[in-house]
C-alpha cells in the first residue's frame, strides 16, 4: 500500500488529549478524503478536500478539524474527543473530484481508541 | 439521494463454489458503480468498476459484477472462490451530478476449505 500512507496505524488518547493523524498520497490526485469506519455501520464520508480547497464537511463535529497544506498531504487534528469517536479512520485520493467515475485508493487506516 | 443495500451480512460458501454478493442501489441519475475488499486490519483495495457500456464487467483477482439497469442491482461475481478471498466488501454509487461516494455496509464473505 505505498499509493496512500497513513500515519499512526494506530493510536490511543484520552478525552483531553491532542492529537494529529496524517494521511499522504503518491498517486498525483487532486481530491483527498476522510472516512470514519465504525463497527457495523456504513463508512461514513467526514471532508473532502479538491486542490487543497475544503468541498465538503459532512456535519462533522468541530473536536474534528482537517488541514490540507498541499494535494498530497492531509491531516486530522483531533481534540477532546469522546469515546464513541473511537473507529477506523480511513484516508483516500481520487485524480479528479468532478469526474464521478474516477475510483478512490483508500489507506490503511488510523485505529482510534479514546479512553 | 443515493443509497446502496447489500441485504446479506454475511455469505459463506465452500472453495472452488461460485460465490455471488449482492448490492442494489438508488440513485436519481445514471449511476457508477464500484466494488471495493477490505481485509482485516487493512483499507479498502478497489476491485472494479461500471461506467456504461457492457453489463458484465471484469475486475481483480476473478471478480466479475453484473450491472442491470431495470433491477437496479450490480451483483459481484467469482466462478470459482477461493480461501483467500474471504474479506469484507462493500459496494459503492456515485451519481454523475455528485462528488459523494455512497458505501453499503458491508458484506462478510467466508470461504471454507
Amino acid at each position: 500500500e505505498t499509493g496512500v500512507t497513513q500515519t499512526p496505524r494506530h493510536l490511543v488518547m484520552g478525552m483531553t488529549n491532542k492529537k494529529s493523524l496524517k494521511c499522504e498520497q503518491h498517486l498525483g490526485h487532486n481530491a483527498m478524503y476522510w472516512y470514519k469506519q465504525s463497527a457495523k455501520k456504513p463508512l461514513e464520508l467526514m471532508f473532502v478536500y479538491n486542490f487543497k480547497e475544503q468541498t465538503e464537511n459532512n456535519s462533522v463535529p468541530s473536536r474534528f478539524s482537517p488541514e490540507c497544506p498541499n494535494s498530497s498531504h492531509l491531516f486530522l487534528h483531533l481534540h477532546t474527543l469522546q469515546p464513541e469517536d473511537s473507529a477506523l479512520y480511513l484516508c483516500a485520493s481520487s485524480q479528479k473530484l468532478a469526474d464521478a467515475y474516477n475510483e478512490q485508493f483508500f489507506g490503511p487506516g488510523t485505529r482510534l481508541t479514546v479512553l | 439521494a443515493q443509497s446502496v443495500a447489500q441485504p446479506e451480512d454475511q455469505v459463506n460458501v465452500a472453495e472452488g463454489n461460485p460465490l455471488t454478493v449482492k448490492c442494489t442501489y438508488s440513485v436519481s441519475g445514471n449511476p457508477y458503480l464500484f466494488w471495493y475488499v477490505q481485509y482485516p486490519n487493512r483499507g479498502l483495495q478497489f476491485l472494479l468498476k461500471y461506467i456504461t457500456g457492457d453489463n458484465l464487467v471484469k475486475g481483480s483477482y476473478g471478480f466479475e459484477a453484473e450491472f442491470n439497469k431495470s433491477q437496479t442491482s450490480f451483483h459481484l461475481k467469482k466462478p470459482s472462490a477461493l480461501v483467500s478471498d474471504s474479506a469484507l466488501y462493500f459496494c459503492a454509487v456515485r451519481e454523475a451530478s455528485s462528488y459523494k461516494l455512497i458505501f453499503g455496509s458491508g458484506t462478510r464473505l467466508l470461504v471454507r476449505p
